[in-house]
C-alpha cells in the first residue's frame, strides 16, 4: 500500500531557531516529491518539488532533501519566523498512471513562538 | 500566486439544503480536482476531471457531484447536505505539461447544522 508518513505530528519552536521535518514514503514507482505549506484556513502552496535525481533543493530559508534509496525526505527551515507557523505537507506522486496519482501525508503542524 | 478561486470561503447551512461550491481557474489548466480535508487530516481526492465533459470519482467516496462544462469552471454540488458533510473542500488544477504540479484554491469551509 502506498503511504506517506510525516513526523513529528506537531512541533513548537522559538523564533529564530532551525527545525527539520521528516517524510517517509513507500510510493512506487516514484515520480516526484513536493513539500507544501498550508496556512490555517488556506489552500496548500508548493514550496519545493524534487525528482528522483535531485538530492537537495532550496527555496529561501527552506531546504528539502531527498534520499530515493531509503525513500526519505526532509524539510529544513532556517532562522524560523512567526509566519512559518503552518502545516507542512509532504506529497508524493507516482508515475504509474496518466493522472500521476498523488499521495498526501497528514502534515506536520509547526508553531513558531516569539 | 495561482489564479484559482473558490466561493464561498465559508458557508453554514441547514441539513437537507442543496449547495454548490464554485471553483474557477484562469490558467487554462486541463486537469481540475476536488479534495476534502478534515482538520489535522490528510487531503482526500473526491473528484477529478481531465478536461471538458470529463469527470471521475476519486479515492474517497462522496455524495457530491461535479460538472465540467467549461475548462475554467468545476463546480461541486451537494443535493442534500448532512452534518457528515461538514469539512473543508479544496479545489485544485494542474496543466497538462507540468506533471504533478497542482495549484490549490483557498478552500471552502462548509458547516452543516
Amino acid at each position: 500500500k502506498n503511504q506517506v508518513e510525516q513526523s513529528p505530528q506537531s512541533l513548537i519552536i522559538l523564533e529564530g531557531k532551525n527545525c527539520t521535518l521528516q517524510c517517509n514514503y513507500t510510493v512506487s514507482p516514484f515520480s516526484n516529491l513536493r513539500w507544501y505549506k498550508q496556512d490555517t484556513g488556506r489552500g496548500p502552496v508548493s514550496l519545493t518539488i524534487m525528482t528522483f535525481s535531485e538530492n537537495t533543493k532550496s527555496n529561501g530559508r527552506y531546504t528539502a532533501t531527498l534520499d530515493a534509496d531509503t525513500k526519505q525526505s526532509s524539510l529544513h527551515i532556517t532562522a524560523s519566523q512567526l509566519s512559518d507557523s503552518a502545516s507542512y505537507i509532504c506529497v508524493v506522486s507516482d508515475r504509474g498512471s496518466t493522472l500521476g496519482r498523488l499521495y498526501f501525508g497528514r502534515g506536520t503542524q509547526l508553531t513558531v513562538w516569539p | 500566486e495561482a489564479d484559482i478561486y473558490q466561493t464561498p470561503r465559508y458557508l453554514v447551512i441547514g441539513t437537507g439544503k442543496k449547495i454548490t461550491l464554485e471553483c474557477s481557474q484562469t490558467m487554462g489548466h486541463d486537469k481540475m480536482y476536488w479534495y476534502q480535508q478534515d482538520p489535522g487530516m490528510e487531503l482526500h481526492l473526491i473528484h477529478y476531471s481531465y478536461g471538458v465533459n470529463s469527470t471521475e470519482k476519486g479515492d474517497l467516496s462522496s455524495e457530491s457531484t461535479v460538472s465540467r462544462i467549461r475548462t475554467e469552471h468545476f463546480p461541486l454540488t451537494l443535493e442534500s447536505a448532512r452534518p457528515s458533510h461538514t469539512s473543508q473542500y479544496l479545489c485544485a488544477s494542474s496543466p497538462r505539461t507540468e506533471r504533478n504540479t497542482i495549484y490549490f484554491g483557498e478552500g471552502s469551509w462548509l458547516t452543516v447544522v
